[in-house]
């Protein structure tokens, strides 16, 4: 069974640009969730979609957003890029909605890097 | 307000040696407790969970302890192997909650 993937694994945008990135969860699952990680901050939360609806929101600004598809794919959108973004951005799809018990299975990141 | 804090940012241990590797949580409401790993250009792996009514669940080489008057958790690799050198995130769920919430890590380096 193919992982979660994620694309594109790098990129490099200025500031003010927008970008969107892109998930596709292990097949069978139907919850992605985003997470931002930068250097001593650990994975910071920041969806979760579930059934193409959004299930529970981090504390991010309105400039974070996200949708997830009808086949379970989730894209990811940041606008007006600002530097304090540049940061690993980890997706993970687990089976049902996250909750004790139900695991998630964490893609490979996409490295976003704001000049 | 970090919820779930790693305050060793690296550990490094010989091979072969016990790792032992710290979190401590703020939130009493915190019931399921998990343990990543991650190597670079990878994303986190899930490693070995406890519920909160649980003190101990072990897996191999892998053993998590959990004090809740404490709200203490910690990860037991024995023996140590070069091949566990990676970051290890600690992550707690609410009851009933539905975010994950993440310490910042600690990376592990095994000395061969």
């Amino acid at each position: 069974k193919a992982g979660v993937t994620q694309t594109p694994r790098y990129l490099i945008k200025t500031r003010g640009q927008q970008v969107t990135l892109s998930c596709s969860p292990i097949s069978g699952h139907r919850s992605v969730s985003w997470y931002q990680q930068t250097p001593g901050q650990g994975l910071q939360f920041l969806f979760e979609y579930f059934s193409e609806t959004q299930r529970n929101k981090g504390n991010f600004p309105g400039r974070f957003s996200g949708r997830q598809f009808s086949n379970s794919r989730s894209e990811m959108n940041v606008s007006t890029l600002e530097l304090g973004d540049s940061a690993l951005y980890l997706c993970a799809s687990s089976l049902f909605v996250t909750g004790s018990g139900n695991e998630q299975y964490f893609g490979p990141g996409t490295r976003l890097t704001v000049t | 307000d970090q919820q779930v804090k790693q305050n060793s940012p690296s550990l490094s241990v010989q091979e072969g040696r016990i790792s032992i590797l710290n979190c401590d949580y703020t939130n009493s409401m915190f019931d399921y407790f998990l343990w990543y790993k991650k190597y670079p250009a990878e994303g986190p792996t899930f490693l070995i969970s406890i519920s909160s009514i649980k003190d101990k669940n072990e897996d191999g080489r892998f053993t998590v302890f959990l004090n809740k008057s404490a709200k203490h958790l910690s990860l037991h690799i024995v023996p140590s192997q070069p091949g566990d050198s990676a970051v290890y995130f600690c992550a707690a769920r609410e009851m009933g909650g539905f975010k994950t919430i993440f310490g910042a890590g600690t990376r592990l380096f095994v000395k061969a």
